[in-house]
């Protein structure tokens, strides 16, 4: 079976500045899909980012950005010019390329102060 | 608006007692899912459904049973065999392509017992 590490329970970083949130995950297969998801204290799930493992170009979504490294299994979030409103959990996920399960790790909390 | 509706957003259960979580869709989704997560943990997956009248065991489906009689709907009961049942709930949909698109979810239920 799949499984998604994120091996930072807790984080945090100053208004304005650049976080980097980690995520490992283990798999045979060639094509798949990670995302990250974010969960804010009214415990609403939201998209943040999704990428496709067939694509080598890293997606971005505004001040969201990821380093997909598919050889070390590796899809980390970073977070530029944080604001107050990016504090939540942060959950990393892996689906097949083919119908799958999405397969969650256990998040990172992230703090930001003012 | 398209979405996901869980309701109720608080539950109690008595000892003993069954209790059923409503998850109502009307994105036109063909895949449905439950998920539960307990404080400072990431998502589990309890049970899911690809096609109306068939589902499969997630990784914790012990004490849970699900129905999906309708394609927009896919309750899931809690029954007394849950021993501890007290967790957040989260409800998702999801396109069934050869590309998996993302998980949609619906705002959850909190089950706590009495």
């Amino acid at each position: 079976a799949q499984t998604v590490t994120q091996s930072q329970p807790e984080m945090s970083v100053q208004e304005a500045e650049t976080v980097t949130l980690s995520c490992t995950y283990d798999t045979s297969e060639s094509d798949y899909y990670l995302f990250w998801y974010k969960q804010p204290p009214s415990r609403q799930m939201i998209l943040v980012i999704r990428q496709e493992a067939y694509k080598q170009q890293n997606a971005t979504e505004n001040r969201f950005s990821v380093n997909f490294q598919k050889a070390a299994k590796s899809f980390s979030l970073k977070i530029s010019d944080s604001q107050l409103g990016d504090a939540a959990m942060y959950f990393c996920a892996y689906s097949g390329y083919n119908f799958n399960k999405f397969y969650f790790g256990s998040g990172t909390k992230l703090n930001v102060k003012p | 608006d398209g979405g996901i509706t869980q309701s109720p957003k608080y539950l109690f259960r008595k000892e003993g007692q069954n209790v059923t979580l409503s998850c109502e869709q009307n994105l036109n989704h063909d895949a449905m899912y439950w998920y539960r997560q307990d404080p400072g943990q990431g998502l589990r997956l309890i049970y899911y459904s690809q096609i109306v009248n068939d589902f499969q065991k997630g990784d914790i489906a012990e004490g849970y049973s699900v129905s999906r009689e309708k394609k927009e709907s896919f309750p899931l009961t809690v029954t007394s065999a849950q021993k501890n049942p007290t967790a957040f709930y989260l409800c998702a949909s999801s396109i069934v392509t050869e590309a998996n698109e993302k998980l949609f979810f619906g705002s959850g239920t909190q089950l706590s017992v009495l």
